[in-house]
């Protein structure tokens, strides 16, 4: 069984389409990440749910939309796509609680931007 | 400064060989830290984390903190090609929200040859 799922791996689209990324965990966590990693494989977080609840939003363009539907689902809508937005999109999931609180990552969305 | 550095590398070491992988950081605050292997295309992988001061082994691998100097590091046995990767040290810094929050290292890049 997965533990972490992203849909979809890859997406190339234009500039100025929305788009959104999915991600499932089935690991029972209770908190859920968004990370990009760009060209210079720099991975830095972007936002963070803890049960549906937003608890981290880092300096991040409002084009970015995370939703939360549930604490086992993550989601993240780009509106008007730019170039400098092609990178990879990792979500990631965790147990909130002192030495319990590994990260683990799915496996990526490569998001090209035409 | 960077939250947390590493040297880019690439760190190249035949095989059999120690590899000894550092990072420094520099909240005093932080409480946890983690290495994860990233192989090329793939998601980052946890290999190990620590929380006190001293050397923490796994198998081949052995994480070293240093609390006082702010320094962490990794350090590979009888290296194998197949450790060849790049391995992303990440420290945990608990917010006054009560919530986690992981930053990452820029990663370096280890080369076993055979």
């Amino acid at each position: 069984d997965t533990a972490v799922s992203q849909t979809p791996k890859y997406l190339v689209t234009q500039m100025g389409n929305d788009k959104s990324i999915k991600c499932e965990q089935n690991l029972g966590h209770d908190t859920m990440y968004w990370y990009k990693q760009d060209s210079k494989k720099f991975l830095k977080i972007m936002f963070s749910y803890n049960n549906k609840e937003l608890i981290i939003n880092e300096t991040v363009p409002n084009r970015f939309s995370p939703k939360s539907p549930d604490k086992a689902h993550l989601n993240l809508h780009i509106n008007s796509l730019e170039l400098g937005d092609s990178a990879v999109y990792f979500c990631a999931s965790s147990q909130q609680g002192r030495n319990q609180e590994t990260q683990y990552f799915g496996p990526g969305t490569r998001l090209l931007v035409l | 400064q960077k939250e947390v550095e590493q040297n880019s590398g690439p760190l190249s070491v035949p095989e059999g060989a120690i590899a000894s992988l550092n990072c420094t950081y520099s909240d005093r605050g932080s409480q946890s830290f983690f290495w994860y292997r990233q192989y090329s295309g793939k998601s980052p992988e946890l290999i190990m984390f620590i929380y006190s001061n001293g050397d923490k082994e796994d198998g081949r691998f052995t994480a070293q903190l240093n609390k006082a100097s702010q320094y962490v590091s990794l350090l590979i046995r009888d290296s194998q090609p197949s450790d060849s990767a790049t391995y992303l040290c990440a420290v945990n810094r608990w917010r006054n929200t009560g919530f986690q929050k992981l930053v990452f290292g820029t990663g370096t890049r280890l080369l076993v040859s055979p």
